[in-house]
């Protein structure tokens, strides 16, 4: 079946602009996350929702960040103001439920100039 | 001090060696635990659960220590197709997992 997948691939923008990533879960999976990977790190997370609630927001580093689920399907991550800093893969994945294993997207680099 | 730290590597071996990872995490109320493998500019994938008794799916094991903290992956008889960067996995709760930096192996001929 389908897996989770991520919209676009490749993002390049320019400092001080809105960026949207989106991504598409598995069917029926009802947890879906959103992490941050640097180059040689480790993804970090950032977000999680339960449904169409965040249930755990604590990883957005600052309010330039925000995120939605209006559906509890589909996910949007939207960046404000993006800085250079905020490049990097930024990653969705999604679960069948709380605590239950997590499937990752191909991810969306994002290139702020 | 980062939550889960790991030995960055690069590990080079030949094929056919045996190879470990070490990982160290830092919040004891860590309640479980992973290994991921990480293809170059791919996204992670789950290798294995962790489990305190010890778990092996062929030729890879792993190890949890909770008193010390540690959590270690071997691997056995090394494939080619072993190359990529294996992450370690802690989570806290339900939902919050948090990466190790990973540890990146390369299997040569």
């Amino acid at each position: 079946g389908a897996g989770v997948s991520q919209t676009p691939s490749n993002k390049v923008t320019e400092k001080g602009k809105y960026v949207e990533l989106r991504c598409d879960p598995i069917s029926g999976h009802t947890a879906l996350y959103w992490y941050r990977q640097s180059l040689g790190q480790g993804p970090e997370f950032l977000i999680y929702f339960q449904g169409t609630g965040a249930a755990d927001d604590s990883g957005l580093p600052n309010d330039r960040f925000f995120a939605v689920r209006p559906e509890g399907s589909v996910s949007t991550l939207k960046i404000q103001r993006t800085e250079r800093g905020d490049s990097a893969v930024y990653l969705c994945a999604s679960g069948r439920g709380q605590g239950e294993t997590q499937y990752f997207g191909p991810g969306t680099r994002l290139l702020v100039l | 001090r980062k939550e889960v730290e790991q030995d960055p590597g690069p590990f080079n071996v030949p094929e056919g060696a045996t190879v470990a990872f070490n990982c160290t995490y830092s919040n004891s109320a860590s309640q479980s635990f992973f290994w991921y493998r990480q293809d170059c500019r791919k996204e992670p994938k789950l290798l294995m659960s962790v489990y305190s008794s010890g778990n092996e799916d062929g030729r890879f094991t792993a190890q949890l220590n909770r008193a010390s903290q540690y959590i270690s992956l071997l691997i056995r008889d090394s494939k080619l197709s072993d190359s990529a960067t294996y992450l370690c996995v802690v989570r806290r709760n339900n939902n919050d997992m948090r990466f190790g930096a990973g540890t990146r192996l390369t299997v040569k001929p």
